[in-house]
This record gives C-alpha cells, sequence and structure tokens, in this order.
C-alpha cells in the first residue's frame, strides 16, 4: 500500500538559516512526487516535482528537492528561509502512470521563521 | 497555467441545511476532480474522484449521499453537503488532474455549520 511519511509535524528556523523538510514514500512502482507548500486558509500550491531523469529538482522560491530511490526520500530543502516561507508544507505521491489517479498525502510539516 | 476557481471560499450555515461547493477549471477542461476534506493541522484526506458524466467514486467510510458530488461538464463540479451537522465543519478543497503528471488545487472552502 502507498504511504507518505512527513516525521516532523513541526520545525522552527531563523529567517537565513537553511532547511530541510523530511518526506518518506512507501510505493510499488516509481511513483510521481510533489511537494505542495499551503498557507493558512489557503489551497495548495506546487512547489516542485518529480517523475524521472535527474534526482535533483529546482523549484519556485528557491526550493529544491532530492529523489533518493535507495532511501526511498524525497527531501526539500532551501538554503536560506525567508520569513514568507512559513506554511505548511506537503509530500505526496502519485501514480507513475495515465489514468485518473488521486495524490496521497503525508501528514505535513508546519514551518515557522523567527527573525 | 491551468486554475481551478472554487467557490465560496468561505460558508457558514445553519445545522440541517445543504451546501454548495463549486469548482470550475477556468482554462482547461477537467475530466477528472477530486475532492479532499482536511481537518485542522492535518492532512489532506481523499473523499471522491468524480469523472466527468459518470457518477463519483467515494473512498471507504464516505457517505455518498451526504457528500453529493456532480460533475455534469468537463468545466464544473460540484460537493453538496446535506443536512449539515457541526462534525462536517473543515476545509474542502478540490483538486483537477491536468494532463498526464499535474494536479491543480483549488483554493479551498472553509464550511463552518452553527
Amino acid at each position: 500500500a502507498q504511504s507518505v511519511t512527513q516525521p516532523d509535524i513541526h520545525i522552527t528556523v531563523s529567517e537565513g538559516a537553511s532547511l530541510e523538510l523530511r518526506c518518506n514514500y512507501s510505493y510499488g512502482a516509481t511513483p510521481y512526487l510533489f511537494w505542495y507548500v499551503q498557507s493558512p486558509g489557503q489551497g495548495l500550491q506546487l512547489l516542485l516535482k518529480y517523475f524521472s531523469g535527474d534526482t535533483l529538482v529546482q523549484g519556485i522560491k528557491g526550493f529544491e528537492a532530492e529523489f533518493k530511490r535507495s532511501q526511498s526520500s524525497f527531501n526539500l530543502r532551501k538554503p536560506s528561509v525567508h520569513w514568507s516561507d512559513a506554511a505548511e508544507y506537503f509530500c505526496a505521491v502519485g501514480p507513475a502512470q495515465t489514468g485518473a489517479n488521486n495524490l496521497f498525502f503525508g501528514t505535513g510539516t508546519r514551518l515557522t521563521v523567527i527573525p | 497555467g491551468a486554475v481551478v476557481s472554487q467557490h465560496p471560499s468561505r460558508v457558514i450555515c445553519k445545522s440541517g441545511t445543504s451546501v454548495k461547493i463549486e469548482c470550475r477549471s477556468l482554462d482547461f477542461q477537467a475530466t477528472t476532480m477530486f475532492w479532499y476534506r482536511q481537518f485542522p493541522k492535518q492532512s489532506l484526506m481523499l473523499m471522491a474522484t468524480s469523472n466527468e458524466g459518470s457518477k463519483a467514486t467515494y473512498e471507504q467510510g464516505v457517505e455518498k449521499d451526504k457528500f453529493l458530488i456532480n460533475h455534469a461538464s468537463l468545466t464544473l463540479s460540484t460537493l453538496t453537503v446535506t443536512s449539515a451537522h457541526p462534525e462536517d465543519s473543515s476545509f474542502y478543497i478540490c483538486s483537477a488532474k491536468t494532463g498526464l503528471d499535474g494536479y491543480t488545487f483549488g483554493s479551498g472552502t472553509r464550511l463552518t455549520v452553527v
């Protein structure tokens, strides 16, 4: 069965510090992997996605993520966090195939940025 | 890029009444839409998958008679919460599949049942 684990419920970092949000997945085949960000009371905005090819994926807002098949991980990173990055971050996995298939989400990591 | 417009963003209704939430794909045709429910500080839980012109597929534990989903056109899917109760208060988000590998989300609807 598919599952997505985000081990960190809440992370606090100082503005300007680096950030890494962890994501591990369990999937029967090679998945599509996504990171989304959600501000309070808002929908989800796609940060980046991985389907194949280069395992280091660049996204919007200076975020990147690295797919590590051996570790079943897709961790999100940013070298220098801005106060506006404070939000909820969700890792998601989807099927690497055509068809009407939904995404499975992790439980999310809430990021707090302190001055 | 693909945009999904979800309306209303917030709604307060009385217990026992029904509420309709709309999701429209503005610049593409959405053959498939997904409806999620999100409890405070929790993840998104898939409620149902709707396909244009056919009946929705509900996840286990979701009451199809309570959460009516209609996907009558390629640009509109609706979720109606019937006979709403306070425990139905939640954040509801729709998502449309765009092509083989894209998912676009609406901005969500905060439902409060009083």
